[in-house]
Parts: C-alpha cells; structure tokens; sequence
C-alpha cells in the first residue's frame, strides 16, 4: 500500500485556470506538508499543517490554498495558475516534527 | 538562514567503486541531517537521518556521518552498484518551531556503470 499518495501524477493546463492537487497518507502521521521543486531541482517547503492547523506558510503566494479536511488528507488548490507556478509539487507526512519525513511520489505541474 | 550545498553536483564511477558524497550548511545549529535519494519520475525515500547529537548512522552499504561545528555531513556508499544510480539529496532540520521546515541541496545526480 502506498503510504503518501498524491493526484494527479500529472497536470497540463493553461494559464488562468485553477486546479488541485490531493494528497492522502495512510501512516496515521499528525503533519503533513506541501513542498515545490522547481526546474533547477531545488526542493523548498510551501506549507506544513499539524492536526489538520496550518503552522508553517513559506511566504507563499496567496493563490495557493492548501485545505486540510482531516489529519490523512492535505489538498493544495492552486488559483488563476501562471507560467511559474510549473513545477513539482510533493506532499509528505511525518508523525512528529524533527523525524523522518516521508514523500509521495510528486505530482508534475506544466502551466502553457 | 540555512543554505545548503551538495558537492559534486554529478558523479559517475564504474560498478563496485566506494564513493563519498558531500554536504556542507551554514547554520550549525540543527536539530537532525537526513540523506534522501530521488529516482527520475519518483518521490523521495529517506536514507538515513543523524540527530544533531550523533556523529554517524549505518544502514547496509551506506554510512552517514555528521560533524556539526564544522557544518559538514558525508554520505559513504561502499562497493556500489548500477542500482545506486539516483539523485541523492542532503537535507537539514533546524527544530524547535520549524515544523518540518527542511532545507535542502540541490543534490548529486550519480550514475554508477556496470
């Protein structure tokens, strides 16, 4: 069983649209996060919610709204999308802060 | 604020070589390091994770080792194999209200030949 699945795998859409990507970990984990690769490989942490409360917000733009229904799942909508907004998006989970961090397999973005 | 670097940014060595790669971060002061490694078109799956009070973790063919004054972190992967062949990714925690705020490098892509 996968532990941090994320949907879709992959999204093609246009400039303007808005769109979500789900993310649902089955490990029974109390955090969860959202974290952006861009094209140069980098990976940098755009959200982490614990208990379903968001905690970390890395100054992120406001048109990404990451929604936590419960503790399995944290969602990222994503809104009037543009050009720079391709990348990779991973969610992640861990059962606490400070250990080991587990990641879905990403959901690759491409905004034209 | 943290910034970490990842040397060399490729390595490509034949089948059964041991190999170290390298990580290095600026502020010393880190809660735990984990070693990530990414294949093409997949997620990360974590490699080993030293707390800031350890000096080195082993698993199999793989020892990570931490030198935290001197912001130094290697990874040593011994008799490697085409299987290896992935992106290896460095990444700090600094604790306390970071909440799973990870800094990483931008990773050693190595490609091991059979």
């Amino acid at each position: 069983d996968t532990a941090v699945s994320q949907t879709p795998k992959y999204l093609v859409t246009q400039m303007g649209n808005d769109k979500s990507i789900k993310c649902e970990q089955n490990l029974g984990h109390d955090t969860m996060y959202w974290y952006k690769q861009d094209s140069k490989k980098f990976l940098k942490i755009m959200f982490s919610y614990n208990n379903k409360e968001l905690i970390i917000n890395e100054t992120v733009p406001n048109r990404f709204s990451p929604k936590s229904p419960d503790k399995a799942h944290l969602n990222l909508h994503i809104n009037s999308l543009e050009l720079g907004d391709s990348a990779v998006y991973f969610c992640a989970s861990s059962q606490v802060q400070g250990i080991t961090i587990y990641f879905g397999e990403g959901s690759w973005l491409t905004v034209v | 604020k943290q910034e970490v670097t990842q040397i060399p940014a490729a390595l490509s060595v034949p089948e059964g070589e041991n190999l170290v790669l390298n990580c290095s971060f600026t502020d010393s002061a880190i809660y735990n390091l984990q070693w990530f490694r990414q294949d093409p078109g997949k997620g990360l799956t974590s490699l080993l994770l030293i707390q800031s009070s350890q000096r080195e973790q082993t698993s199999g063919r793989l020892n990570a080792s931490l030198d935290k004054s001197s912001g130094r972190s290697t990874l040593y992967i011994a008799a490697s194999q085409p299987g290896d062949s992935a992106t290896y990714l460095c990444a700090v925690f600094a604790g306390g209200t970071s909440y799973g705020k990870l800094t990483f490098g931008q990773g050693t892509i190595l490609t091991v030949h059979p």
